[in-house]
């Protein structure tokens, strides 16, 4: 079973379009997380959902939108996609009743982006 | 100045040798010390979790954590070619709330 899932897997879309990238993990976890890894391996994080409640809000631009229905699933939102959104996008979850991060975190197989 | 650094390698080395892979970072709230390994088109996997100073061993990996130096090691011994992957650090501070990964080092592991 997978632990961290994500859809889709490859994304390729025009500038300027929306598009929505979708997370869902049956850990049982109540911190979920959004993660963006550009071409040079960096990793850094955008998103932190607790329960559905937003923990962690970096600084990224407000075309991002995450939505937590449930804290089984946090999905990400993307207004007018640039040229440099192009990217791999990674959703993780821990286990965490305090909203912060005190165990590990499991990462999704990730989303590659390509904005033409 | 980041606040972790990494040297993004590439790093080659044969079967067998024992490897060191390094972090620098510059904010001394960090508590956590991480490493994940990443390989190809897949999401990092958590390796080594150390709370302070001090060793940790498992298996054929040691993380080593050096807060008056502010700098962190993850030694593989005996390596071998399924090692070869990127290796990221991750560090946050006591409270979680901030946290930040290195840019990863690519290690090849020739057999």
């Amino acid at each position: 079973d997978t632990a961290v899932s994500q859809t889709p897997k490859y994304l390729v879309t025009q500038m300027g379009n929306d598009k929505s990238i979708k997370c869902e993990q049956n850990l049982g976890h109540d911190t979920m997380y959004w993660y963006k890894q550009d071409s040079k391996k960096f990793l850094k994080i955008m998103f932190s959902y607790n329960n559905k409640e937003l923990i962690i809000n970096e600084t990224v631009p407000n075309r991002f939108s995450p939505k937590s229905p449930d804290k089984a699933h946090l999905n990400l939102h993307i207004n007018s996609l640039e040229l440099g959104d192009s990217a791999v996008y990674f959703c993780a979850s821990s286990q965490s009743g305090t909203g912060g991060r005190t165990d590990t975190q499991y990462f999704g197989p990730g989303t590659r982006l390509t904005v033409l | 100045q980041k606040e972790v650094e990494q040297d993004p390698g590439p790093l080659s080395v044969p079967e067998g040798a024992i490897v060191s892979l390094n972090c620098t970072y510059s904010n001394s709230a960090f508590q956590y010390f991480m490493w994940y390994r990443q390989y190809s088109r897949k999401g990092p996997e958590l390796l080594m979790y150390t709370y302070s100073s001090g060793n940790k061993e498992d298996g054929r990996f040691t993380a080593q954590v050096d807060k008056s130096s502010k700098y962190i090691s993850l030694f593989i011994r005996d390596s071998q070619p399924s090692d070869s992957a990127t290796y990221l650090c991750e560090m946050s501070s006591y409270n979680f709330n901030k946290f930040y990964f290195g840019s990863g080092t690519k290690l090849n592991v020739k057999p």
